[in-house]
């Protein structure tokens, strides 16, 4: 099957400890991105990355860090940094990063706090 | 419709109508646009797509319709089933730019039987 795989679903972060979401794709995609989702909020960029090796920072990029080291990898690293990162995070994919194209999502990952 | 803060703006409907979804984009120089369905606890789903060039689309049982006079885009769904509850967003991306959508805060629509 083709998809997008984010793990784990759940996730627990102790105070100044950083910690790190996975995003898998086997869809061939150029394009990844890391939206974080609040209650009753719409999805917000963080971080995105059109290529192996290049990254964007999103509109709320402050806390968070990223890695592409290979095309189907996406990882996010939730900071000491990032104060209130309690949210649900989705990661995405498109084919190629400036068509006007649909973005597949993960499922997410929950990060709490304890 | 679109609203800002923790309390998602409701639809009601019930089983076998249509629901009319509508959300309002801000960016005049927007060219693409898309409807998202999200359960909970999972990621969107895509439903459907609609380029600026368009004034409507048309899917299995769902209907797009954008106008860009007012800058509003809906969603309308044909004999709506327990199925379709989930809450529903708008995402519009900018021409030129990288494929960065912009997400409405979401619509829930909740089907009574």
């Amino acid at each position: 099957d083709g998809g997008i795989t984010q793990s784990p679903k759940y996730l627990f972060r102790k105070e100044g400890q950083n910690v790190t979401l996975s995003c898998e794709q086997n869809l061939n995609h150029d394009a990844m991105y890391w939206y974080r989702q609040d209650p009753g909020q719409g999805l917000r960029l963080i971080y995105y990355s059109q290529i192996v090796n290049d990254f964007q920072k999103g509109d709320i990029a402050e806390g968070y860090s990223v890695s592409r080291e290979k095309k189907e990898s996406f990882p996010l690293t939730v900071t000491s940094a990032q104060k209130n990162p309690t949210a649900f995070y989705l990661c995405a994919s498109s084919l190629r990063p400036l068509g006007n194209e649909k973005l597949f999502f993960g499922s997410g990952t929950q990060l709490s706090v304890l | 419709g679109e609203s800002v803060g923790l309390h998602l703006p409701t639809l009601s409907v019930q089983e076998g109508d249509n629901s009319i979804i509508n959300c309002a984009y801000s960016n005049s120089a927007s060219d693409y646009f898309i409807w998202y369905k999200q359960e909970s606890g999972k990621g969107p789903q895509f439903i459907i797509d609609i380029r600026s060039n368009m004034d409507k689309r048309q899917g299995q049982r769902v209907t797009v319709l954008l106008n860009k006079t007012v800058k509003h885009l809906s969603l309308q769904i044909a004999a709506t089933q327990p199925g379709d509850s989930a809450v529903y967003f708008c995402a519009e991306k900018n021409t030129g730019t990288a494929s960065k959508l912009t997400f409405g805060t979401g619509t829930r629509l909740q089907v009574t039987l």
